[in-house]
């Protein structure tokens, strides 16, 4: 595609329901990251994949967040029994290779109630 | 591990004007990158410049410029010409050389603001 989109844009759910975020990279772009930001926050990492090998999760927090690109384009993150401080903005990005240009999409705002 | 550090949360300056952000970093490698993020009102995350630390020249982007002080461990940006589509949050931002770490480090933000 042109760009990054992310799915849904925005996301409401209950405690302790599992969600899933869908992130589409920019065609052709070998790695992709993912990154939570909360509000008033700057970005942190929480893992990138290089094609659908997984270098680098040592950014998810908990064991609750798991991270997927079986045919290394899209991607998914899966929140498993959210809680409240799981609410932000999760942003991913991509980049056509190792060490060029990072591309970030519109992101999904999650809000857990 | 390396950190990034904006010390000013917000910052103003009248349109047309020029205005200095500043950040600085810690890390003790030698190989890395710089960046400089825009993130404007419709919360999308844009880059504005980018330095190597092997490069001594300071990069440049039009308006945009940097000022690297690699032994003092500095990196601010200046925007020329303020104009008032600059209105953002802009991020700091630090990565690892080619063998290094693959993750930006992001600082927490500075809030620009353009008066007309």
């Amino acid at each position: 595609g042109a760009g990054v989109s992310q799915s849904p844009r925005y996301k409401v759910t209950k405690r302790g329901q599992d969600v899933t975020l869908r992130c589409d990279p920019i065609s052709s772009h070998a790695t992709l990251y993912w990154y939570q930001q909360a509000l008033g926050q700057g970005p942190e990492f929480l893992t990138y994949f290089n094609y659908e090998a997984q270098p680098d999760k040592s950014g998810l927090p908990s064991d609750r967040f798991s991270a997927e690109r079986p045919e290394g384009s899209i991607s998914t993150l899966t929140i498993q029994r959210t809680e409240q401080r799981d609410s932000a903005m999760y942003r991913c990005a991509s980049s056509a290779s190792l060490n060029t240009e990072a591309f970030f999409g519109q992101g999904t705002r999650l809000t857990v109630v | 591990a390396q950190t990034v550090t904006q010390s000013q949360p917000e910052m103003s300056v009248q349109e047309a004007e020029t205005v200095t952000l500043s950040c600085t970093y810690d890390t003790s490698e030698s190989d890395y990158y710089l960046f400089w993020y825009k993130q404007p009102p419709s919360r999308q995350m844009i880059l504005v410049i980018r330095q190597e630390a092997y490069k001594q020249q300071n990069a440049t982007e039009n308006r945009f410029s940097v000022n690297f002080q690699k032994a003092a461990k500095s990196f601010s940006l200046k925007i020329s010409d303020s104009q008032l589509g600059d209105a953002a949050m802009y991020f700091c931002a630090y990565r690892s050389g080619p063998f290094g770490n693959e993750k930006l480090t992001f600082g927490t933000g500075t809030r620009l603001t353009i008066i007309p």
